[in-house]
């Protein structure tokens, strides 16, 4: 059975800095994904990483999958207020049948 | 349709009724999955259909909670007899296929039962 785990569940950052949410997973899973959740809202899909090494960037948000290590890490760079959310990951069974989610990591991002 | 869409937003419910939660994925996606998601919790896997089969129900919590798919479309999940605990948000996901697609989530339905 996949386990999924975030850290740190919860992160208070100011704007302009840098810092990594890292997830990881238990047992061979070759999906990982991301996802946003605004207060009140449902989820937003940030990144698909389908293999070991990939790396996908979009604006601030840089998403890295190591199968190797079972390890994924999002890294924030130069943090704005606007990326406040929670952001979830979650790996993918090997029979490709469903989504294990980690229980969130809550960032808040101070002016 | 542009995305998952879910029925009701928002039902509140008197305790031992049964409820209807409707999803309605996005047009040719084959996989659909329940989630549900507690006040302040992560996640947790309910139910997936690829087409209208559901060969997975391991993650309903208990035998009051039952879901169909029709026309490989529409899916239903119902709670029978409802408890203070199931109150939560019943998100809906679906994707072109099971394995290596990417899921898109609808905007979920948030159950309280009173």
């Amino acid at each position: 059975e996949l386990k999924v785990e975030q850290n740190p569940l919860f992160l208070s950052m100011q704007e302009g800095k840098n810092y990594t949410i890292y997830c990881n997973y238990s047992t061979t899973s070759d999906r990982l994904y991301w996802y946003r959740q605004d207060p009140g809202k449902s989820l937003e899909s940030l990144f698909v990483l389908l293999s070991n090494g990939a790396v996908k960037q979009e604006g601030r948000l840089m998403a890295s999958l190591d199968t190797k290590a079972r390890l994924s890490t999002l890294h924030i760079t130069a943090a704005v207020h606007d990326l406040s959310a929670t952001y979830f990951c979650a790996g993918g069974d090997n029979a490709g049948n469903m989504l294990t989610f980690g229980g969130g990591t809550r960032l808040m991002v101070k002016p | 349709g542009a995305g998952v869409s879910q029925s009701p937003s928002n039902k509140v419910t008197e305790k031992g009724k049964d409820v209807e939660l409707r999803c309605d994925p996005i047009s040719g996606h084959t996989a659909l999955y329940w989630y549900r998601q507690s006040l302040g919790q992560g996640l947790e896997f309910l139910i997936y259909f690829q087409g209208n089969s559901a060969p997975d129900k391991s993650g309903l919590p208990s035998d009051r909670f039952s879901a169909e798919r029709t026309g490989g479309s529409v899916s239903t999940l119902t709670i029978q007899r409802t408890q203070q605990e199931d109150s939560a948000v019943y998100l809906c996901a679906s994707s072109l296929e099971t394995a290596n697609t990417e899921a898109f989530f609808g905007q979920g339905t948030r159950l309280t039962v009173v």
